[in-house]
């Protein structure tokens, strides 16, 4: 089974609109993290943001801020104000937990390639 | 600042070939990661390395095997490379389960 899921293989947004990226998860383990990074055109991939599991509130970074829904197992990342430069494909990854012997490995979806038009 | 270096940008190897593909880190982390990316199928995990001499399987270790004598340096080798391994080849280190990793630029691999 897939751990990370991204069902959205392409997206387009206005400048200045706001975006959400979907990301939903599989793990029985209570323990995990999620991550968001970007890897523009240029190739390098770059960490945008983080989500531990029982962090009680949802995380934010400038633009960027997730929804966490556990109970969903989603993990969705939000960027507001979309900027040209956010042009790029969005990968999320989560980081399982000890009891799923997961702990020190992590996964990645399939990415999402968003398109920002002037 | 932080920095995974990975030797080549880009290499051309020859089918049946053994290949190396280097990676250092300067933030000594314990853990280290290969992943190799292709098109529709995101990042997936070859091997990774929580401390010198230590290595787990990923996802799709076959044909792949790795080396960690130093902590810096994790290595990602091709036994007898195949077309099918044509790729790009992305090493990152962390320094904690709860950290975020850091990428090298990549190596695109292609084997003729």
């Amino acid at each position: 089974a897939q751990k990370i899921t991204q069902t959205q293989p392409g997206m387009f947004v206005q400048e200045k609109e706001a975006v959400t990226l979907d990301c939903t998860y599989d793990t029985s383990d209570p323990s995990y993290g999620l991550f968001w990074y970007k890897q523009p055109s240029s190739g390098e991939m770059i960490f945008l943001i983080y989500q531990g599991s029982y962090d009680q509130q949802n995380a934010t970074e400038g633009r960027y801020s997730l929804n966490f829904q556990k109970a969903r197992k989603s993990a969705n990342l939000v960027i507001s104000a979309s900027q040209l430069g956010d042009s790029a494909m969005y990968f999320c990854a989560m980081r399982e937990g000890v009891n799923s012997g997961g702990y020190q490995k992590v996964t990645f979806g399939i990415g999402t390639k968003l398109q920002v038009i002037p | 600042d932080v920095k995974v270096t990975q030797s080549s940008r880009y290499l051309v190897k020859r089918t049946g070939e053994k290949v190396f593909l280097e990676c250092v880190q300067d933030m000594d982390h314990e853990n280290m990661f290969w992943y190799r990316q292709d098109p529709g199928l995101g990042l997936r995990l070859i091997y990774f390395s929580y401390d010198v001499k230590m290595k787990e399987k990923g996802d799709i270790p076959e044909g792949y095997s790795v080396s960690r004598e130093k902590k810096e340096r994790f290595s990602l080798i091709l036994e007898s490379a195949s077309t099918n391994q044509t790729s790009m080849y992305l090493c990152a280190g962390r320094e904690g389960a709860n950290q975020p990793q850091h990428f090298g630029d990549g190596t695109r691999l292609s084997i003729l």
